[in-house]
């Protein structure tokens, strides 16, 4: 069975400073992974996503997440934040098996304070 | 374009009450995946239809059932609606391949079951 943990549910950064949001999945075979964005009262909005070949990938909005397969691990990461970067984040993993059928983490908040 | 569109915005029921949510993919886009989000928890997969047949069930009973038509539009139906439904209900669009796993969000379907 495939699972995500966003082990932090809320975090609070000031405004210019870095991010980082941890993610680990298990999935049983190569995973496809996901970082998405949602603002309150809104649909998910799609950050970055991995396939395969580089670890490192870049997304919208001055994003990046780093694909670790040793820890099963798929951070995100922004060197400074903006104060419209406050919202809730969802990791997600799916695959070649599931096509259209990811599974996502709880989510973690982030507060940006002035 | 536009992009996924989802219909109503939001909706209140009573119990025991039957439901259907409709959504609109993005021009071009076959596949349909359904997702409930439950307040404080991440999406949920409900269904994913993909040239009107149904390709993929998440864990719900079968008071949740959908459908897909030939213009690729599709409904999700809920009946004898319990307090517990009470979610945003997400609608995805996605291509096909690998393109699969890339999910277009709407921006959802608010229902309030009382």
């Amino acid at each position: 069975a495939q699972s995500v943990t966003q082990p932090d549910i809320h975090i609070t950064v000031s405004e210019g400073a870095s991010l980082e949001l941890r993610c680990n999945y298990s999935y049983g075979a190569t995973p496809y992974l996901f970082w998405y964005v949602q603002s309150p009262g809104q649909g998910l909005q799609l950050l970055l996503k991995y396939f395969s070949g580089d670890t490192l990938v870049q997304g919208i909005k001055g994003f990046e997440a780093e694909f670790k397969r040793s820890q099963s691990s798929f951070n995100l990461r922004k060197p400074s934040v903006h104060w419209s970067d406050a919202a809730e984040y969802f990791c997600a993993v799916g695959g070649s098996t599931n096509a259209g059928k990811s599974t996502f983490g709880d989510g973690t908040t982030l507060t940006v304070k002035p | 374009d536009a992009g996924v569109t989802q219909s109503p915005t939001h909706l209140i029921k009573t119990r025991g009450q039957h439901v259907t949510l409709r959504c609109s993919p993005i021009s071009g886009h076959k596949s349909v995946s359904w997702y409930q989000q439950v307040l404080g928890q991440g999406p949920q997969f409900i269904f994913q239809y993909y040239e009107k047949e149904e390709r993929g069930r998440g864990n719900f009973p079968d008071r949740f059932s959908a459908r897909q038509f030939p213009n690729y539009s599709s409904e999700l139906n809920v009946n004898a609606l319990l307090l517990g439904d009470s979610a945003l209900y997400l609608c995805a669009s996605s291509t096909t391949g690998v393109g699969a796993n890339v999910l277009t969000f709407g921006a959802g379907s608010r229902l309030t079951v009382l």
